[in-house]
Order: C-alpha cells, then sequence, then structure tokens
C-alpha cells in the first residue's frame, strides 16, 4: 500500500532551526510536496522536489532522497506564525497527491 | 501562484437541506479539481476527483448520491452536500491542478459547513 509517515507534533523555540522529517511508500513518484496549513484555513504550497537534493527558498529548504523516500522540510529563524500544521504529500505514477496525516509545529517563545 | 476561490466560506444549515459549494479556478484552466474533507485536528481526506466534463472519481467510503459533484467548466466545480446531516459537518476544500507548472494542487480557502 502506499504510505506516508511524518510526527505527529514537533516543539521549536522562537529564532530556532526545526527539521520535519517525511518517509514515504508509493506506487510511482512524480514529486513530493510541502505545504503548511494554519488552522481552521487551508494549506497553502510550500515547496516542491522532484530531483534528489536541497531546494531553499527564504528560511525554509526542502530536500528529497528518491533512493531513501525521503524528504525533510527545514525552518530556520523560526517565527511565532509559523505555528501550523506542516503536510508533506508525494504525487504518484497516477498523478494522484498522497497525502501525510501533518506535523503540527509548536513555537514557544 | 494560481488562485482558487471557494464560496460560500462558511454555511450553517438545518439537517435534511442541501448544500452547494462553489470552487472556482481564477487566473488559469482545471481540467481536474479536487474535493477533500477535513475533520478537526485530521488530516485532510480525498473525498473524489473531479473531471472537466466527465464524471467525478470518487474515493472509498464516499457516497456518490450524497455528495454530488459537477465540473462543468475548466473553471468551475460543486459540490452538492444532499439530504446533510450533523455528522456532516466538517471543513470542505477544494484543489485545482495547475498543469503548467509542477502540477502542484492549489487550494481554495475552505468551506466550513455546520449542519443543525
Amino acid at each position: 500500500g502506499q504510505n506516508i509517515d511524518q510526527p505527529t507534533e514537533m516543539t521549536a523555540t522562537e529564532g530556532a532551526i526545526v527539521q520535519i522529517n517525511c518517509t514515504y511508500q508509493t506506487s510511482g513518484f512524480n514529486g513530493l510536496f510541502w505545504y503548511q496549513q494554519h488552522a481552521g484555513e487551508a494549506p497553502t504550497f510550500l515547496s516542491y522536489n522532484v530531483l534528489d537534493g536541497l531546494e531553499e527558498k527564504g528560511r525554509f529548504s526542502s530536500f528529497l532522497s528518491r533512493s531513501k523516500g525521503y524528504s525533510y522540510l527545514l525552518l530556520k529563524e523560526l517565527q511565532m506564525k509559523d505555528s501550523a500544521s506542516y503536510l508533506c504529500a508525494v504525487m504518484d505514477s497516477n498523478y494522484q497527491l498522497i497525502w501525510g496525516a501533518g506535523t503540527k509545529l509548536i513555537i514557544k517563545p | 501562484g494560481a488562485v482558487v476561490s471557494q464560496h460560500p466560506s462558511w454555511v450553517i444549515c438545518k439537517s435534511g437541506t442541501s448544500v452547494k459549494i462553489e470552487c472556482r479556478s481564477l487566473d488559469f484552466q482545471a481540467t481536474t479539481m479536487f474535493w477533500y474533507r477535513q475533520f478537526p485536528k485530521q488530516s485532510l481526506m480525498l473525498m473524489a476527483t473531479s473531471n472537466e466534463g466527465s464524471k467525478a472519481t470518487y474515493e472509498q467510503g464516499v457516497e456518490k448520491d450524497k455528495f454530488l459533484i459537477n465540473h462543468a467548466s475548466l473553471t468551475l466545480s460543486t459540490l452538492t452536500v444532499t439530504s446533510a446531516h450533523p455528522e456532516d459537518s466538517s471543513f470542505y476544500i477544494c484543489s485545482a491542478r495547475d498543469w503548467t507548472g509542477h502540477n502542484e494542487q492549489f487550494f481554495g480557502p475552505g468551506t466550513r459547513l455546520t449542519v443543525l
């Protein structure tokens, strides 16, 4: 079956760095997405990786290793507004998104 | 990025009534739209995939006669919750795929449905 695993919850301190991991097993691979979702709101797109390596976009970076079925989202210089759920999703061979359950990130002052 | 609108943002209705939710892609054509449901503190659950001009593909366990989906144009898909009951109260979110980019899905702002 298809499976996406990510931690349920993480806590970090304002100004620090946090890494959210995601491992996956899917039928085919057409890219991995990270979305941010604040409580009561719809998800917003953060990043897309289809080739191995690190993609940097401001304070956020996303890494992919296809051979290991592994990705992480790195958030630097954490701000209180970064408190949200972070969703990992993989696009399978049918171009369908397979969603992880999300990681709730709590930022403390 | 591409913009997807959803209307209404929230709706309260009586049990037994039907509610229609609209999803529009504002600045791109979406041949495929998706409808999700999300209960509090839970992950997104895909309900159905809506393809323009054809019948929607429903996920296992989703009643197609209860959740009617129409994708009549490249920019509009509608979800109608028929004979709504309190257990249908949830956050309904649509998304549209933009094939010109990375095939990412752009989400509408969601519709919070409360059935009394």
